[in-house]
């Protein structure tokens, strides 16, 4: 597609459950980044990836937050076990290099 | 550490006038700069960039000026025009992979 797709727009968990946010970077693009948006302006970057291969994990909490991007199928990120701190938005860009980002309309996530 | 940093949370203008949007960065091996631009509800979009061997760069009513020996970079907007009311990002690739570092965004609110 001409524009990176993600989704749920919105998603609700209860503490302790499980979220996954799903992410259809544009065609053609081989790399896949992810960026939490916890308060209102502030990118942290989680995760990036250069086709299925994950790049640079860096900013990937170690222990309850997962990533992938499968040949033909949308990338995800998954987070398991929620907590309140979790809720964020959760933006999922693409590019053909690695720089100038192409940025989804995000993921709010409200964990409660 | 933030690297990237726009210590003006919101600027108000008026339509017609000039808008000058700040960034100070404290890294100087960043390559190359980027704006973007973000309306509630949506992922940023990408507005301009400069390369870091050059000092300015223009489109259209966008300017971007970089003054390396003051580590400092400034979009200019004229005319301002009341559809430029967002938040505008600057950013730059950092770290090994150079995955872009944002700055915390200003609000720019254009006065009819």
């Amino acid at each position: 597609g001409e524009e990176v797709a993600q989704t749920p727009k919105h998603l609700v968990r209860g503490e302790g459950q499980k979220a996954k946010l799903y992410c259809a970077p544009i065609k053609g693009h081989s790399y896949v980044f992810w960026y939490q948006q916890v308060l209102k302006n502030e990118f942290k970057f989680l995760i990036s990836f250069q086709n299925e291969n994950v790049f640079d994990e860096t900013g990937m909490p170690k222990e309850r937050f997962s990533a992938k991007c499968l040949p033909n199928s949308p990338c995800s990120l998954e987070i398991q076990a929620t907590k309140l701190e979790d809720s964020a938005v959760y933006f999922c860009a693409s590019s053909e290099r690695r720089e100038k980002l192409f940025f989804g309309s995000g993921t709010q996530l409200s964990v409660l | 550490d933030q690297q990237v940093k726009q210590n003006s949370p919101s600027l108000s203008v008026q339509e017609g006038r000039i808008s000058i949007l700040n960034c100070d960065y404290t890294n100087s091996m960043f390559d190359y700069f980027l704006w973007y631009k973000k309306y509630p509800a949506e992922g940023p979009t990408f507005l301009i960039s400069i390369s870091s061997i050059k000092d300015k760069n223009e489109d259209g009513r966008f300017t971007v000026f970089l003054n390396k020996s003051a580590k400092h970079l400034s979009l200019h907007i004229v005319p301002s025009q009341p559809g430029d009311s967002a938040v505008y990002f600057c950013a730059a690739p950092g770290g090994a992979t150079n995955k872009l570092i944002f700055g915390t965004g200003t609000l720019l609110a254009v006065q009819p």
